[in-house]
């Protein structure tokens, strides 16, 4: 069975400064990973994916994830936060023999401040 | 429009009152599941379908029942709420061709229900 573990319930930050949201997965096989955003009063939009390739992967809006087998984490990063970044995000993980469950983290709440 | 319209957005009920969520995405996936998240505990897939007539119980169906009506269209039941039912629900659908294929989900924007 996979399961997905958001150590960080709540992470508070000012604007402009750096962000690391951690996420650690367990698997006996190999896994897709992904992040999902959820900003406030809407549902989840897919911010960025590790299937396979270069373990650094990086979304439109700044953000990048890095794969790392060794230590199963797939921790999400941003240099330099914004306001409009405040949302929760939730680390999930996809079997690569299974087409359909995503397996979700129970998410951390990214709070930037001025 | 949303590509993945859920109503009613919210909603209080009683105990024992039956209730139903409905689901339609204007996407054409063939895919479609109801989630339900409660707070630090992320997303739990409750029931998924893979076409109308294929319908199949996540990790927590106890308690809810699905119809697919039309390849659009996916309704949750609650045949007797509860209060520990209380939760956001939503809707996703997913493409197995195309960009589907790697697990993307479409989300609707939820459906909140309150069980008192």
């Amino acid at each position: 069975a996979q399961s997905v573990t958001q150590l960080d319930s709540q992470v508070p930050v000012f604007e402009e400064a750096p962000v690391e949201l951690r996420c650690n997965y367990s698997s006996s096989v190999s896994v897709y990973l992904f992040w999902y955003v959820q900003y406030p009063n809407q549902g989840l939009q897919l911010l960025l994916k590790y299937l396979s390739g270069s373990t650094l992967v990086e979304s439109i809006n700044g953000f990048e994830a890095e794969f790392n087998k060794s230590q199963t984490s797939f921790h999400l990063r941003k240099p330099s936060v914004h306001i409009s970044d405040t949302a929760e995000y939730f680390c999930a993980v996809r079997r690569m023999d299974s087409s359909y469950k995503l397996i979700f983290g129970s998410g951390t709440r990214l709070l930037v401040r001025p | 429009d949303a590509d993945v319209t859920q109503t009613p957005r919210n909603r209080i009920t009683k105990t024992g009152k039956r209730i139903m969520l409905e689901c339609s995405q204007t996407k054409g996936h063939d895919r479609m599941y109801w989630y339900r998240q409660d707070p630090g505990l992320g997303l739990r897939l409750i029931y998924y379908s893979f076409d109308v007539k294929d319908i199949n119980k996540g990790e927590i169906s106890d308690g809810y029942s699905v119809s697919r009506q039309a390849q659009a269209k996916f309704s949750l039941s609650l045949e007797s709420a509860i209060p520990n039912q209380t939760a956001l629900y939503f809707c996703a659908t997913s493409d197995l061709k195309g960009t589907g294929a790697d697990g993307e989900l479409f989300f609707g924007e939820g459906s909140r229900l309150t069980v008192l």
